[in-house]
């Protein structure tokens, strides 16, 4: 099973922010939050990834928040092509073993 | 720089057969991962490879397996295909193992089993 999880869909209009949520209250010490994100018919896209600070990149922005049992990425202007199924997961950095599962994710639809 | 290279893209096979599946990471990429994705469970890890040794791998059946050769291309094979093995097959490649921040994904192989 995921251990994250995350909501099914989501809606966004175009040029307002978008914020995904995800809860992980089983993550570990050790474990970072990924963010992928997938444009049909194309493979997973990194996005961003943190362990406890907020982090951003040019693409978006990670709030972790303090006890670290769930996150938010936000897309500052969502736009069209941001239309895309979104996954949250907690991986470690080197883990032998580590079961990486993405889940279901969400699918987020940005409306014109 | 070329992208994560798969082959075939598209494969229909019935059930109890096997299948091979081919991967070329970007050049001067040595990690390569495998994943199944499926409607109804989402992207799941099969297995990375590094320097031709499997470094990972999923919960997944021992007809699930995999190999890498010098040239980091690698390949999955599926043996005693069943139903619901029908999935698009992704392929991920990165510079170091583990470095899901640089890990880039191919087309992927959509599998039918009928």
């Amino acid at each position: 099973d995921a251990k994250t999880t995350q909501p099914p869909s989501m809606d966004c209009a175009e040029g307002r922010a978008a914020n995904l949520p995800c809860n992980h209250s089983t993550i570990s010490g050790n474990e970072y939050v990924y963010w992928y994100r997938q444009i049909h018919s194309q493979g997973p896209q990194y996005i961003i990834h943190g362990l406890k600070n907020n982090e951003t990149n040019e693409m978006a922005s990670l709030i972790i928040t303090e006890d670290r049992k769930s996150s938010t990425l936000i897309l500052p202007h969502a736009t069209l092509r941001d239309t895309a199924v979104y996954y949250c997961i907690v991986r470690g950095r080197e883990n032998r073993d580590d079961k990486i599962i993405f889940g279901k994710g969400t699918r987020l639809h940005i409306l014109p | 720089k070329a992208g994560v290279t798969q082959t075939p893209r598209y494969l229909i096979k019935t059930r109890g057969q096997q299948v091979t599946l081919s991967c070329s990471p970007i050049s001067g990429h040595r990690s390569v991962s495998w994943y199944q994705q499926t409607p109804g469970q989402g992207l799941q890890f099969l297995f990375e490879y590094f320097s031709e040794t499997q470094r990972n791998k999923g919960n997944f059946p021992g007809r699930f397996s995999g190999r890498q050769f010098s040239n980091s291309r690698s390949e999955m094979n599926v043996s005693t295909l069943e139903l619901g093995d029908s999935a698009l097959y992704l392929c991920a490649s990165s510079l170091v193992p583990s470095s899901y921040n640089e890990q880039f994904f191919g087309p992927g192989t959509r599998l039918t089993v009928l």
